[in-house]
């Protein structure tokens, strides 16, 4: 199975930071990787695929970059409707299909 | 618009089973497939398998297989989950999602399902 890392766990942050979370991927997986968010009581959703393709309606300051084993998603100026759980996946090897343990994002 | 909605919460004796339906809408449901994903209380996601909705061709993850059946009604545009021999550490929220395939990103989830398993 391919295990999906992510860092930090928690990141403490203030409306307006840059915030950078890393997903890291215990063999390459190209580019099949996507990003979700997820608010409490919800299901999650997608923001990212393909590392870096920005799914229709998600807002432009989400990015995310990478490739082979690195990947991150940044949030350029952290609104207040970003503080939630945001959890990477690999697509490249199966089964299973993982998910990295997700990365809390809570006011400062 | 596209849309995955669960059935509802259910509980469950340990040693059961329980059947979980998830219903299309918005899109042609024979053209992608379903994942199921599932997540205990205060955890992280866990994919359990997918199915074809056109070929009804199913993946499990090797965790749930013997105990996981993942089925369609094309009929209907709907996605069933079963999943037997329940234990207390089934407890979680199911979700199903679509997929263009098995190797595959999920877009949209539906709105989950819990499931708890107690005595």
């Amino acid at each position: 199975d391919i295990q999906m890392t992510q860092s930090p766990s928690t990141l403490s942050a203030s409306v307006g930071d840059r915030v950078i979370i890393t997903c890291r991927a215990s063999q390459s997986i190209s580019d099949w990787l996507a990003w979700y968010q997820q608010k409490p009581g919800k299901a999650p959703k997608l923001l990212i695929y393909k590392a870096s393709s920005l799914q229709i309606g998600v807002p432009s300051r989400f990015s995310g970059s990478g490739s082979g084993t690195e990947f991150t998603l940044t949030i350029s100026s952290l609104q207040p409707d970003d503080f939630a759980t945001y959890y990477c996946q690999q697509y490249s090897s199966y089964p299973p299909l993982t998910f990295g343990g997700g990365t809390k994002v809570e006011i400062k | 618009q596209v849309q995955l909605v669960q059935s509802g919460a259910e509980v469950q004796k340990p040693g059961a089973s329980v059947k979980v339906s998830c219903k299309a809408s918005g899109y042609t449901f024979t053209n992608y497939g379903i994942s199921w994903v599932r997540q205990a209380p205060g955890q992280g996601l866990e994919w359990m398998g997918w199915i074809s909705a056109f070929v009804g061709n199913t993946n499990y993850a090797e965790k749930f297989q013997g105990r996981v059946t993942m089925t369609t009604d094309t009929s209907a545009n709907i996605a069933y989950m079963e999943l037997r021999s329940l234990r207390s550490d089934d407890t979680a929220v199911y979700y199903c999602a679509r997929s263009s395939a098995l190797i595959s990103w999920f877009d949209p989830w539906g709105q989950g399902t819990l499931v708890t398993v107690s005595s």
